[in-house]
């Protein structure tokens, strides 16, 4: 039971390049979430995926692109990378709303020069 | 002023000690959660709860909800509990507070 895997785990991006972070959870969960975290700051939301089909733009969510693919996978692309977007990047699954805890990711550290 | 605010934000402590981690919100919410991140990065839940209190070996969390406040108590600590322990609140989605950062030393 892997849980939640999140690929890659490191990566530098130059200003302007294009990513796509790749999660996917095995737990059934419906909903699938991508946070970024900032020194300093709490995780902040990018993106969340009520359920497979949906979703919703969070706290941050200028310059991000989601896909909710099927249930189990939810990606995150950056399409014009910023320097501004240097943090780490979680992704999570839940069933939060049947009283189920979070479940996070490794994390990947993104770097823009 | 943040939604959730945890206190302290760094704390250290002699093996052995009792820890309490606070945690104040200011929204409704249907629960509760603390998290904890290790150093490496991964971020692991420790408790959800909506109401009383949660036991899980050294670790406790209380939540009053008419304060709007939890705590987590870590008891007889130990080195390998050095970590960031953070709150986050909600329903459907999380918001988290930034994290309190123990170290506790031998």
């Amino acid at each position: 039971n892997a849980g939640v895997t999140q690929t890659p785990k490191f990566q530098v991006l130059k200003t302007g390049q294009s990513m796509t972070l790749q999660c996917a959870q095995d737990m059934n969960h419906n909903s699938m979430y991508w946070y970024r975290q900032d020194p300093g700051m709490g995780l902040r939301l990018i993106y969340y995926s009520a359920s497979e089909g949906t979703t919703d733009k969070g706290e941050v969510p200028n310059g991000y692109n989601v896909s909710r693919l099927n249930k189990r996978e939810f990606s995150l692309r950056l399409e014009s990378a910023a320097p501004s977007q240097t943090s780490v990047y979680f992704c999570a699954s839940s069933e939060l709303a049947r009283g189920r805890g979070a479940f996070f990711g490794q994390g990947t550290r993104l770097t823009v020069v | 002023k943040n939604e959730v605010e945890q206190s302290p934000q760094n704390l250290t402590a002699q093996e052995g000690e009792f820890i309490t981690i606070n945690c104040s919100y200011s929204v409704g919410i249907s629960a509760l959660h603390w998290l904890q991140q290790h150093p490496g990065g991964g971020i692991v839940s420790l408790f959800m709860l909506s109401s009383g209190k949660k036991k899980h070996g050294r670790l406790i969390a209380t939540i009053n909800i008419q304060e709007k406040h939890s705590s987590l108590h870590i008891t007889a600590s130990h080195p390998r509990d050095s970590a960031v322990y953070i709150c986050a609140v909600g329903s459907d989605k999380l918001i988290f507070g930034t994290g309190t950062r123990l170290q506790v030393f031998p």
